[in-house]
């Protein structure tokens, strides 16, 4: 049973616009969570986290948002770059004493020049 | 500044061998995760070393064995290769703050078991 769920595979953008991924998770317990980005051939790279007694976290062009009731959270890119185009996974923590991290399966981004 | 090294890059097994993939990090971090990445399957947990002296079994343990040889290094082997084995492994550690954390990845080990 998956608890981090990513439903886009892929996502495609054109260059200056707005990317938005999503991210849906089942355990109530999950009380922060992260988005990494990966590039082809190299390891997963840590991009923005939420704790769950926020519901906004900006970091640059990233803005990361935490929709608790509805146990949504959504990556925002803007304006959207072509360096930007990797796979981008979203984890979550908290619920099992020790935190280890739960992953989605990804959302590969395209942005298009 | 290494952040978290692992080796081999590459290797190819046929099906019954043995290996060891290592995985050193320089950060002082207490924690250290051993993750496999498959197609379509994103990142999962084999197993995890909380602290110097344990282990811990994540969602995918079954094939591997892991060693946490000291603070920076922590091992996993596989004793009798199989082809669902196949697969990209990621070591990481852990950075934790009071409400906050991340895991730091190595650059990732791609396995073939023939």
């Amino acid at each position: 049973d998956q608890q981090v769920k990513q439903n886009s595979p892929s996502l495609s953008v054109q260059e200056g616009r707005i990317s938005i991924l999503n991210c849906d998770y089942t355990n109530s317990m999950f009380d922060y969570f992260l988005w990494y980005k990966k590039y082809p051939a190299e390891g997963p790279t840590f991009l923005i986290s939420i704790s769950s007694i926020k519901d906004k976290n900006e970091d640059g062009r990233f803005t990361v948002f935490l929709n608790k009731s509805a146990k949504h959270l959504s990556l925002h890119i803007v304006p959207s770059q072509p360096g930007d185009s990797a796979v981008y996974f979203c984890a979550a923590s908290g619920y099992s004493g020790y935190s280890t991290l739960t992953f989605g399966k990804g959302t590969m981004l395209l942005v298009s020049p | 500044n290494a952040g978290v090294t692992q080796t081999p890059k590459f290797q190819v097994l046929k099906t019954g061998q043995s290996m060891t993939l290592q995985c050193a990090q320089d950060m002082n971090h207490n924690s250290m995760y051993w993750y496999r990445q498959d197609p379509g399957m994103g990142l999962r947990l084999i197993y995890y070393s909380a602290s110097e002296g344990t282990t811990d079994k994540g969602e995918v343990p079954n094939g591997y064995n892991v060693s946490r040889l000291n603070k920076r290094e922590f091992s996993l082997r596989l004793e009798s290769a199989a082809p669902s084995q196949t697969s990209v492994y990621f070591c990481a550690s852990r950075w934790s703050d009071t409400g906050n954390e991340k895991l730091f990845f190595g650059s990732g080990t791609q396995l073939s078991v023939l």
